[in-house]
């Protein structure tokens, strides 16, 4: 299994341009979701999804959309990004209940000027 | 919403000393918690977790924690720190409201020095 892939590893962005980081995990995870990691800040969740088609917000949703139409992937739109924006952005996956392992991916760098 | 405390934000320790991470947790019902670990370079991965039973809890590379809840807290343990466990330690908890929204520390990052 390649567990958790995100791409892609690195991006630059304007202000205002918008762009979509990819996760996707091939261990059959009902629950996906996305973090945001800032120095000093730890990680704070985006959002998350409990299933194909079912989606909520986490502790900072604001410029960030998501959808899950499969089970595999998660994407993670920013529509118009801003310098705020700027994070490290990790997606996790866990096969289901609030007590199992949740695998995190690698990671995307995002700059935005 | 709960939330995470983790009042330690570097330590440095010579190898075979023994470490202890505090992290306190506000949140007064019911929890689960974690210790996440990252290594440099690497993804974040679970050291431990508790979520009932034995307050004291062990996981990988000789780790543990101990879940007290009249201090609502989930301190990281271990006897003697090896070079290789220099790393970023994530406490996290979430909570039996609701469960899919987890909350971490700010993180401790350890120097363990050969």
């Amino acid at each position: 299994n390649a567990g958790v892939t995100q791409t892609p590893k690195f991006q630059v962005l304007k202000t205002g341009q918008s762009m979509t980081l990819q996760c996707a995990q091939d261990m059959n995870h009902e629950y996906m979701s996305w973090y945001r990691q800032d120095p000093g800040m730890g990680l704070r969740l985006i959002h998350y999804s409990v299933g194909a088609g079912i989606t909520d917000q986490g502790e900072v949703p604001n410029g960030y959309n998501v959808s899950r139409s499969t089970t595999e992937d998660f994407p993670l739109r920013l529509l118009s990004a801003a310098p705020s924006q700027t994070s490290v952005y990790f997606c996790a996956s866990r096969p289901g209940g609030s007590t199992d392992t949740q695998y995190f991916g690698p990671g995307t760098r995002l700059t935005v000027l | 919403a709960q939330s995470v405390s983790q009042h330690n934000h570097h330590v440095i320790l010579s190898e075979a000393a023994s470490l202890e991470l505090g992290c306190n947790y506000s949140y007064g019902g019911t929890v689960n918690l974690f210790w996440y670990v990252q290594y440099p370079g690497q993804h974040l991965q679970l050291l431990l977790k508790y979520f009932s039973g034995d307050p004291l809890v062990k996981g990988i590379k000789g780790f543990e924690a101990e879940f007290i809840k009249s201090k609502f807290s989930f301190n990281l343990r271990k006897p003697s720190v090896q070079w290789s466990d220099t790393a970023e330690y994530f406490c996290a908890v979430t909570s039996l409201y609701n469960n899919n929204d987890m909350r971490f520390g700010a993180g401790t990052r350890l120097t363990v020095k050969p």
